[in-house]
């Protein structure tokens, strides 16, 4: 089974619903990310969270928000998407204490924004 | 703006032949640097972090950091038509904070 999930794999939707992607990891690890990729701009941070009560805004936070459900679950909202949301999303944890502290990234979550 | 620069390619190389891929980074306080490796559509997979000057050997990849010049690169030896993806560098930030900066990344087409 894969250590870091992410569902749905593909989603399309319509301007102005909301939707929710959801990350699961079986790492054990405290540390999750959530970034966007897209073509000529690599992953930028959309919000991170160190530990369940601590959560944090990235670099392109406008739009999205989050929610960190329990250790392993961190769950992203577009919570009226728009068509310049269409991005491929990944979910990513790390492990506080290692070094070099090492991002780990689930397959990702296609989205189109109609 | 703490930022990682890598050429964004194609960079093609025959099999066989040795590929060299650059990055450079402008935070001087980062001190753990990553290569990622990514096909088209999927996730990033790391291949190697590197986090002191010098040479880092993993199989047919090397690892090199200067941190003088605020530079990283990735060799791979040997190359072969499956390592044809693009090569994402990341550098963590200094200030206290475990968050990373990823390069846009290098294309590398290997050609049979």
């Amino acid at each position: 089974d894969a250590d870091v999930t992410q569902t749905p794999r593909n989603r399309i939707t319509k301007t102005g619903k909301r939707i929710m992607l959801e990350c699961s990891q079986t790492k054990g690890h405290d540390r999750m990310y959530w970034y966007r990729q897209d073509p000529g701009l690599g992953l930028r941070l959309i919000y991170y969270s160190f530990d369940v009560k601590d959560i944090n805004k990235g670099e392109i936070s406008d739009g999205y928000s989050v929610s960190r459900q329990a250790q392993a679950k961190f769950s992203l909202s577009l919570e009226s998407a728009i068509p310049n949301q269409t991005a491929l999303y990944f979910c990513a944890t790390s492990d506080l204490g290692t070094v070099p502290e090492t991002q780990y990234f689930g397959p990702g979550t296609r989205l189109l924004v109609l | 703006q703490k930022e990682v620069e890598q050429n964004s390619g194609p960079l093609s190389v025959p099999e066989g032949a040795i590929a060299s891929l650059n990055c450079t980074y402008s935070d001087r306080g980062s001190q753990s640097f990553f290569w990622y490796r990514q096909y088209s559509g999927k996730s990033p997979e790391l291949i190697m972090s590197i986090y002191s000057n010098g040479d880092k050997e993993d199989g047919r990849f090397t690892a090199q950091l200067n941190k003088a010049s605020q530079y990283v690169s990735l060799l791979i030896r040997d190359s072969q038509p499956s390592d044809s993806a693009t090569y994402l560098c990341a550098a963590d930030n200094s200030g206290g904070y475990q968050k990373v900066t990823f390069g846009t990344g290098t294309k590398l087409q290997v050609i049979p």
